[in-house]
């Protein structure tokens, strides 16, 4: 059974560093072509992609983010951490960390997600 | 970069079939992605690679890709169905996944 789940802090202030942990259990990071994604989601709002990171260590940043964004796994925990830094009250949102894995035609989709976890930002 | 066009929202009756809609740029080359998403939940994925169903997923959801236009196809619909509905391709030039911006879906 693949199981992810979000921890973190849950309230937030302008200008901190956000850090999130993915936990997950039932797949291994080192597999060839699995990774873990961070999406996020305003409230009433779509589904924005963050960052990813694949087995292999490749990263892949969302191009509007890239500057605040840091990926980085840790295979012998089943840990994934995202940090973000410079936060906004516009980075209000539920945040999923999801598994990925190839398409049959080149590229990833996200398989199993976590159920989320919202951070609020607000002086 | 990439941009993947939803309907907004759209509503269907019981019983009927809902056609959902995502547009992209010669998107019928690329592998698309459609996710699930019911109020207060995570998505879920119901299809991948253009028309395959993960293991649970009902033989009503299936999808279909060509030219600039994919489509998510379900069938008998259910008041369960109600959910908002998320397209999603790998974009190849820049490398990394896109969403639509999602479709809700009614059940009248």
């Amino acid at each position: 059974q693949i199981t992810l789940k979000e921890s973190g802090p849950t309230l937030m202030k302008p200008t901190q560093t956000l850090t999130l942990t993915c936990t997950f259990s039932g797949f291994s990071l080192s597999t060839s072509g699995v990774g873990v994604g961070w999406i996020r989601q305003p409230p009433g709002q779509a589904l924005e992609w963050l960052a990813l990171i694949f087995w292999n260590d490749d990263k892949r940043y969302s191009p509007s983010l890239k500057s605040r964004l840091t990926i980085t796994k840790d295979t012998s925990k089943n840990q994934v951490v995202l940090t973000m830094t410079n936060m906004d009250p516009v980075d209000t949102a539920t945040y999923y960390c999801a598994r990925t894995v190839d398409t049959a035609v080149g590229g990833n989709y996200f398989d199993y997600w976590g159920q989320g976890t919202l951070v609020t930002v607000s002086s | 970069s990439y941009v993947l066009t939803q309907p907004p929202s759209m509503s269907v009756a019981p019983g009927q079939t809902a056609r959902i809609t995502c547009g992209g740029k010669n998107i019928g080359s690329k592998s698309i992605q459609w996710y699930q998403q019911k109020a207060g939940q995570a998505p879920v994925l119901v299809v991948y690679d253009d028309s395959d169903r993960p293991s649970g997923i009902p033989e009503r959801f299936s999808g279909s890709n060509s030219g600039n236009t994919a489509t998510l196809t379900i069938s008998r619909v259910e008041a369960g169905d109600e959910a908002d509905y998320y397209c999603q391709v790998w974009n190849s030039r820049s490398d990394h996944p896109v969403f639509g911006g999602g479709t809700k879906l009614t059940v009248l």
